[in-house]
């Protein structure tokens, strides 16, 4: 079975500094990850992801996340927070047990509060 | 070109009664899936259909049932409303299987 684990369910961050949103996963196969975001009452909106063409992806506004097979990781990344990223970020696996498919996992999400 | 369209926005409805939840897709995205976000349960998998064939489902009971039409505009309707079904139900739109899925802003279902 595929899952996800968000390893912070809020992350704090100062206006400027670095963001990190932590994500494992678990995979029988090669898996395909996502990172969706969600800001209050919208949809979700896909960051960016990881299909095996290449380990750092990146993704819109300035996010990016490394593939780490060995540490089977997918963390999300940014270099300097913006209060537009006030939002909560979901780590997604897609569910490819039957084949090609739309049917998504997603995490239990991470609450990113950006600080003036 | 137009987002995902979801009505209504919000509704409420009593235990028992149904309900049905429209969605209709980016122009020329043929595949339309539905999820369910609660806080205690967070996004969860309801169906996925392409072609006006249903792909997928999720662990649901057979009150939650959707369809798709010719014109890939999907409806997903539940029975016997329970408590537990207050939740957002997002409904998204993609050209294919990539997992990139086009989401809109949700129908806000509260059961009393």
């Amino acid at each position: 079975a595929q899952s996800v684990t968000q390893l912070d369910s809020h992350v704090s961050v100062s206006e400027g500094t670095p963001v990190l949103l932590r994500c494992n996963y678990s995979s029988s196969y090669s898996p395909s990850l996502f990172w969706y975001v969600q800001h209050p009452n919208k949809g979700l909106q896909l960051l960016l992801k990881y299909t095996s063409a290449a380990t750092l992806v990146k993704g819109i506004n300035g996010f990016e996340a490394e593939f780490k097979k060995s540490e089977t990781s997918f963390h999300l990344t940014k270099p300097s927070a913006h209060m537009s990223d006030a939002a909560e970020y979901f780590c997604v696996v897609s569910d490819r047990v039957g084949g090609a498919t739309n049917k998504l996992i997603f995490g239990t999400g991470t609450l990113l509060a950006v600080q003036p | 070109k137009a987002g995902v369209t979801q009505t209504p926005r919000y509704l409420i409805k009593t235990r028992g009664q149904q309900v049905t939840l429209s969605c209709s897709p980016i122009s020329g995205h043929r595949s339309v899936s539905w999820y369910q976000q609660t806080p205690g349960q967070g996004l969860q998998f309801l169906f996925e259909y392409f072609s006006e064939t249903q792909r997928n489902k999720g662990n649901f009971p057979g009150r939650f049932s959707g369809r798709q039409f010719s014109n890939s505009r999907s409806e997903m309707n539940v029975s016997t409303l329970e408590l537990g079904d207050s939740a957002l139900y997002l409904c998204a739109s993609s050209p294919g299987y990539t997992g990139e899925l086009f989401f809109g802003e949700g129908s806000r279902l509260t059961v009393l």
